[in-house]
């Protein structure tokens, strides 16, 4: 079973620039979670998708940040335009229902400088 | 929302000792979740605990659940360099999907 994928790995911006990360995550996982995590501390929760539909955005800096769920599946997270505060780990997982694991992608590194 | 915290926030043992890390909530939950991160990857699950569990094992791993003091334990027996990561729980509160993260324990384990 492939697991959730996410690109791009790494990311440099400048202050001020857009930035989009994708996330694909495991076929058939009804519920995909958007995290930040900056050095050192716990995910954030950005936004929670059930199938396409948005579950809680409620942490999301909506001034700058959007996200899409195309077709409940592959999901993307933009930023426009980005702050130097922006600079985390950007974390995509899925899980298969209720009451059961989530499984988390590598990861996008976003730098803003 | 952070609803769960670890502790302690960082711990350092000599490889072959025992690491025990603690987390307390605030809510009721239906399960709860530890998690592993190791330095610069995603988080990978490591045992799911239901809120009518009070312990569980898997390999090294042994977790405890105490719904009355709302707080778990996460113990690592003969810990290993390989142990080296940070550790996060996780509760679920059912209702919504919702996973509530920590802040997480940092362990280092020495050779």
């Amino acid at each position: 079973e492939a697991g959730v994928a996410q690109s791009p790995r790494y990311k440099i911006i400048e202050k001020r620039q857009s930035v989009a990360f994708w996330c694909n995550p495991i076929s058939g996982h009804a519920t995909l979670y958007w995290y930040q995590q900056i050095l050192g501390q716990g995910p954030k929760l950005l936004i929670q998708f059930q199938n396409n539909g948005v579950v809680d955005d409620s942490q999301l800096p909506k001034d700058r940040f959007s996200a899409e769920r195309l077709k409940g599946v592959d999901s993307t997270l933009k930023i426009q335009p980005a702050k130097l505060e922006d600079s985390a780990v950007y974390l995509c997982a899925s899980r298969p229902g209720l009451g059961t694991e989530a499984f988390f992608g590598q990861g996008t590194r976003l730098t803003v400088v | 929302s952070q609803q769960g915290e670890e502790d302690p926030q960082a711990l350092s043992i000599q490889e072959g000792e025992n690491a025990t890390m603690n987390c307390s909530y605030k809510t009721s939950i239906n399960n709860l979740q530890w998690y592993r991160q190791n330095s610069g990857r995603g988080l990978v699950h490591l045992i799911l605990i239901r809120s009518n569990e009070r312990e569980k094992h898997s390999g090294r791993l042994r977790v405890t659940l105490d719904t009355s003091k709302k707080s778990s334990s996460l113990l690592i027996t003969a810990s290993r360099a390989a142990d080296t990561a940070s550790y996060f729980c996780a509760t679920d509160m059912d209702s919504n999907y919702q996973l509530i993260w920590g802040a997480g324990t940092k362990l280092i384990i020495k050779p």
